[in-house]
């Protein structure tokens, strides 16, 4: 079955410091992976997705197909990074995401 | 643009009651999911709408779990009658047509509903 996990619960990091959340991904077809966040008091939105390969908010995530991985990543931690964060995977056109459990990142002044 | 609408945002009720959850979709978003969110979990699908067509509703509890979407633009998510284990948060979630790639799924504030 097709399965995300996010290992950790909660991540807490100094500001300034590398940040590295981990999303490992079962599924044996071409994934589609994304990265979620929600804010606090915010609606769940949009990070990034592997097919843009772009930087949102100084985060990149490479999509590692022989580890089925997704690991997002920032090398500057900030405070307003603090936030949950959600790891997707997707099949194609609208058909529905499949989400991990979600971990919480809390950067520290 | 408003994004997607949900209401009520908070709903408390006592066990066996019935509660219904609203959702209106972003401007021409044909598909429209509904997703459970339980504490300290990630949202799970309970149903998906093409338009006025519910195409995957294996995960929804029919035995007291209904939902409609009549003109194919908003749609309400109903339970009756609510059981303790049904607090949770009630996403809704809607999706442009399907352009070849995963669309973007645009997710609304939420329903957290609490049973007592």
């Amino acid at each position: 079955a097709q399965r995300v996990t996010q290992p950790e619960k909660l991540l807490s990091v100094f500001k300034g410091a590398p940040v590295e959340l981990k999303c490992n991904y079962s599924y044996s077809g071409s994934p589609e992976l994304f990265w979620y966040v929600q804010y606090s008091r915010q609606r769940l939105q949009l990070l990034l997705r592997h097919i843009s390969r772009e930087s949102i908010k100084g985060f990149t995530a490479d999509l590692n197909k022989g580890e089925t991985s997704f690991h997002l990543k920032k090398p500057f931690a900030q405070e307003e990074d603090s936030a949950m964060y959600y790891c997707a995977l997707g099949f194609g056109g609208n058909t529905p995401l499949v989400f991990g459990k979600g971990t919480r990142l809390s950067v520290i002044a | 643009e408003a994004g997607v609408v949900q209401s009520p945002r908070y709903k408390i009720i006592e066990k066996k009651q019935p509660v219904a959850f609203w959702c209106n979709p972003i401007s021409g978003h044909n598909t429209l999911y509904w997703y459970l969110q339980n504490l300290g979990q990630g949202p799970e699908l309970l149903i998906r709408y093409e338009n006025e067509e519910a195409v995957d509703d294996s995960q929804l509890p029919k035995d007291r779990f209904s939902a409609e979407r009549l003109k194919g633009v908003d749609s309400t998510l109903k339970i009756q009658p609510a059981e303790l284990g049904d607090s949770a948060v009630y996403l809704c979630a809607s999706s442009d047509s399907y352009q070849g790639l995963q669309e973007t799924q645009y997710f609304g504030p939420g329903t957290r509903l609490l049973v007592l």
